[in-house]
């Protein structure tokens, strides 16, 4: 059964800094990966998606980066300011044709001004 | 927006209630799912539904009851609900259930069993 993890639970830094989040899983066969973003009151919104292929995907100030086989994915976030201030989730879609997507519970993010 | 909208976005019942919760998408797309997401728990898939067929449950308790009239809506009908199922409860939709497509979530229905 597979198992995603993220650490931390919780995290607070300064404006400006460079942070890093881990999200771990049991099952190595995967199909891909997505690093998601959830502010309070609202949904999900998909930051970033990883196929098994693939070693890292960019979009701005994020990158994403995935290690299939030690089954471990991170979501950098370079000079980190207020309004990333959310919950982070991932989440991976095991091989095998379903649709589950399998999340973690989950990093929240406060980043101070 | 996302393009998806859940209604209503707060819902409180009582454990003999019925009540439907509704999510309507404007994407064009011909997925739908319904998750839940528990207070410390991670999200789960509960539905899935390609062009209006249910494709997956993920052994939801009869007393939630899926609807998919097309491909735009999706209800999920509940009926004699436990507090324990007091969550976030999420839709979403895709273009297709295929596994490179991203999902786009709304914002969600908070329901409270009382």
């Amino acid at each position: 059964k597979q198992e995603v993890t993220q650490i931390p639970a919780a995290l607070s830094v300064p404006e400006g800094e460079n942070l890093v989040l881990n999200c771990s899983f049991t099952d190595s066969a995967i199909y891909n990966l997505q690093w998601f973003r959830q502010d309070p009151g609202k949904g999900l919104t998909s930051l970033l998606l990883i196929q098994s292929s693939q070693r890292e995907q960019t979009s701005g100030r994020l990158n994403a980066s995935l290690d299939k086989s030690s089954g471990r994915s991170t979501l950098y976030i370079a000079a980190s300011q207020p309004g990333d201030s959310a919950t982070y989730l991932c989440a991976v879609r095991h091989r095998g044709g379903s649709e589950k997507l399998v999340f973690g519970k989950g990093t929240k993010l406060t980043v101070n001004p | 927006e996302t393009g998806v909208t859940q209604t209503p976005r707060h819902l409180v019942m009582g454990m003999t209630n019925k009540k439907s919760l509704k999510c309507e998408q404007h994407l064009g797309h011909n997925a739908m799912y319904w998750y839940k997401q528990s207070a410390k728990k991670p999200l789960e898939l509960m539905f899935v539904y390609n062009f209006k067929e249910q494709t997956e449950n993920n052994s939801v308790p009869s007393r939630f009851s899926p609807e998919c009239p097309n491909s735009s809506h999706l209800f999920l009908h509940l009926h004699t609900l436990q507090p324990e199922d007091s969550a976030l409860y999420l839709c979403a939709s895709s273009p297709s259930p295929g596994a490179g497509n991203i999902q786009y979530f709304g914002a969600g229905t908070r329901l409270s069993v009382l």
